[in-house]
């Protein structure tokens, strides 16, 4: 198994563009989850998905969107990048709501 | 409402000596409880977690940590600490599950030979 893969792993945007982090595992994981990790701040929870065709807002979920069409894949759409959306982006999955999450690898986004 | 503190920033320990990375929680019900560590430039990895059960939980790599509800803390511990144990510590806390989770800041751990 792959596990969870991330694409790119390096992003650097200009202010008002935008773009789709990609994210998906090969475990049928039901559970998915979005974060940015921030110097200080820990991580955050962006958006999350119990499943195929449905999903939820976390704690930050401003300028990002989300959709979960299969259960293998979970993109996050900036749909206009802000300097403020610098950080390093991580997906995590995980069987069920009582089982620990696997992340994965980041994406480290920088908008100028 | 929910949230975790860490709060130590920093923790140093010399090799062979036991350690401690303290978190303390608040949640509204009962609380899932996690442990991950993040070496450089990787994602995170789970270490241990308490939904229920025994207070006392074992993990991975020699890890333990106590569910202590009336104090409200989940302190990580290791009785002998490893060079290699160098690392980033996160605890994070739900009351809704593993899925929806608060992170603490972070404690950086270094264990010094």
């Amino acid at each position: 198994n792959a596990g969870v893969t991330q694409t790119p792993k390096f992003q650097v945007l200009k202010t008002g563009q935008s773009m789709t982090l990609q994210c998906a595992q090969d475990m049928n994981h039901e559970y998915m989850s979005w974060y940015r990790q921030d110097p200080g701040m820990g991580l955050r929870l962006i958006h999350y998905s119990v499943g195929a065709g449905i999903t939820d807002q976390g704690e930050v979920p401003n300028g990002y969107n989300v959709s979960r069409s299969t259960t293998e894949d979970f993109p996050l759409r900036l749909l206009s990048a802000a300097p403020s959306q610098t950080s390093v982006y991580f997906c995590a999955s995980s069987y069920s709501n009582n089982y620990e999450q696997y992340f994965g690898p980041g994406t480290r986004l920088t908008v100028t | 409402a929910q949230s975790v503190a860490q709060p130590e920033d920093q923790v140093n320990v010399a090799e062979g000596n036991p350690l401690t990375v303290k978190c303390t929680y608040s949640v509204s019900g009962n609380p899932y409880l996690f442990w991950y560590v993040q070496y450089p430039n990787r994602g995170l990895q789970f270490l241990l977690k308490y939904i229920t059960g025994d207070n006392l939980v074992k993990g991975s790599y020699g890890f333990e940590a106590e569910f202590n509800k009336s104090q409200t803390s989940f302190h990580l511990k290791k009785p002998s600490a490893l060079v290699s144990d160098s690392a980033l510590y996160f605890c994070a806390v739900s009351y809704t599950g593993a899925n929806n989770l608060f992170f603490g800041t972070g404690t950086r751990l270094t264990v010094i030979p």
